[in-house]
């Protein structure tokens, strides 16, 4: 079951604020969010596991809902560093954890200066 | 370099031939798992071992995919009778299990395959 991501793309200015949404039809053991840059493999950036939770990595932060369906992921104060495509990777609670990821179809960033 | 590492970085191949991609993990992790990324979609889960035992494949794209990792460590993915539509990234990634919290992958760079 794959997430839906939206928006499928975004424009900003170096600087703005930006979120990306995960959505599943199913609860979710395990949201894992990553950025690719063209030509380059996925660079994880957090996990999240407990419905409800919120976590930060710099000016780079997600939250998990309380149903376990939804992640979003905030972008603050973009840097010209941030452009990429980034993906939410999922695993559903019926199988526990124990598969790989399933990914959205991806978001692409574009920052300007 | 202690990541994932992947060889080769790019394969081309005509129609028809076997190719073989390798990837080495970090070298503490016990599980790999390989995924396959077409232009413009997320990485797509083909597989996945913990240490030597295979415990997904049902999701290999056919008869055609193989995958092993005979002693836990290095890891192949083999596509007998390539076409056309199995060009693609094949990624592979890493990931130390953790006693049943979810596990962090590490991807590779991964293997351009072009069949012509």
């Amino acid at each position: 079951q794959q997430p839906v991501q939206s928006p499928q793309a975004v424009i900003l200015r170096e600087g703005e604020d930006a979120v990306i949404n995960c959505s599943s039809s199913k609860a979710l053991y395990s949201v894992h969010w990553y950025r690719q840059k063209h030509g380059e493999a996925p660079v994880f950036l957090m996990i999240l596991l407990k419905g409800g939770e919120q976590k930060g990595h710099e000016k780079i932060s997600a939250s998990f809902n309380e149903k376990k369906q939804q992640s979003s992921l905030y972008l603050t104060a973009s840097q010209l560093s941030y452009s990429g495509t980034y993906f939410c990777g999922t695993e559903i609670e019926e199988r526990g954890g124990a598969d790989g990821l399933t990914f959205g179809k991806g978001t692409h960033l574009i920052i300007q200066p | 370099d202690t990541g994932v590492s992947q060889d080769p970085r790019h394969k081309i191949t005509k129609r028809g031939q076997n190719v073989t991609f390798r990837c080495d993990p970090i070298s503490e992790h016990n599980r790999l798992y390989w995924y396959r990324q077409t232009l413009g979609q997320g990485p797509e889960f083909l597989t996945y071992f913990q240490n030597e035992a295979q415990l997904e494949k049902s999701r290999l794209l056919s008869d055609r995919f193989s995958a092993e990792r005979p002693k836990g460590s290095f890891s192949t993915l083999e596509i007998q009778r390539t076409e056309q539509g199995d060009s693609a990234m094949y990624l592979c990634a890493s990931s130390l299990e953790g006693g049943g919290a979810a596990d962090t992958q590490y991807f590779g760079p991964g293997t351009r395959l072009t069949v012509l």
